[in-house]
């Protein structure tokens, strides 16, 4: 089993639509998580990182349920900017290792 | 806040051929920087940990001395890819922790290099 687990999509939705996106983590012992966005042929860039008593930025809802080992991203009002890849990313080690998904593509259309 | 600058940011090479890439942290401090790998459709993979001053610890399966990392700074770190072969052309991003912040706020990624070896 992966560390780390998405969904690849893609998830295509029209402008304006809510979208969830899912992903699981095999290690118990984690102890931080994030989101981070990938644009086509870029450097991944912070989103926003997950509380356990979830967080909200934006048009942005982030959740993380410890005793099931997932997170969840909630995008609200979506944006045709909001395209690209949307990855999880675990941490197990206090800001040493991180983990990453392989990423759940998101295209917003017109 | 944090800012990591990586170059190239693509290169072309020919089989057999070595490549550096450098990564350079230019308002902070990294005594560590990671180096990833990633395919087409495919995840960031770390490759290597590199710390400054020491030898980089690697991932299984990736050959140590295929891809030499030199970490001789606290604001410099080097991936060179030794006798490059096809198969190695493949997006690589090092990243950088400014321990002035906290957590994911903390990691900033340069901003790739895409090898094309040919």
């Amino acid at each position: 089993r992966k560390e780390v687990e998405q969904d690849p999509g893609p998830f295509n939705v029209p402008e304006g639509a809510t979208v969830a996106f899912n992903c699981t983590y095999s290690n118990s012992a984690s102890q931080s998580f994030f989101w981070y966005r990938q644009d086509c042929r870029k450097e991944p860039k912070l989103l926003m990182s997950v509380y356990s008593s979830g967080n909200e930025d934006g048009r942005f809802t982030a959740q993380l349920n410890r005793a099931s080992q997932y997170i969840s991203l909630l995008i609200r009002d979506s944006k045709l900017s909001d395209s690209a890849t949307y990855l999880c990313v675990v941490n197990d080690n206090y800001g040493q290792n991180f983990v990453f998904g392989p990423g759940t593509r998101l295209s917003v259309l017109p | 806040g944090a800012v990591v600058s990586q170059h190239p940011s693509r290169v072309i090479c020919k089989s057999g051929t070595s490549v550096k890439i450098e990564c350079r942290s230019l308002d902070f401090q990294a005594t560590t920087m990671f180096w990833y790998r990633q395919f087409p459709k495919q995840s960031l993979m770390l490759m290597a940990t590199s710390n400054e001053g020491s030898k980089a610890t690697y991932e299984q399966g990736v050959e140590k001395d295929k891809f030499l990392i030199n970490h001789a700074s606290l604001t410099l770190s080097t991936l060179t890819v030794t006798s490059a072969h096809p198969e190695d052309s493949s997006f690589y991003i090092c990243s950088a922790r400014d321990l002035g912040f906290s957590g994911g706020k903390g990691y900033t990624f340069g901003s790739g290099t895409r090898l094309t070896v040919v």
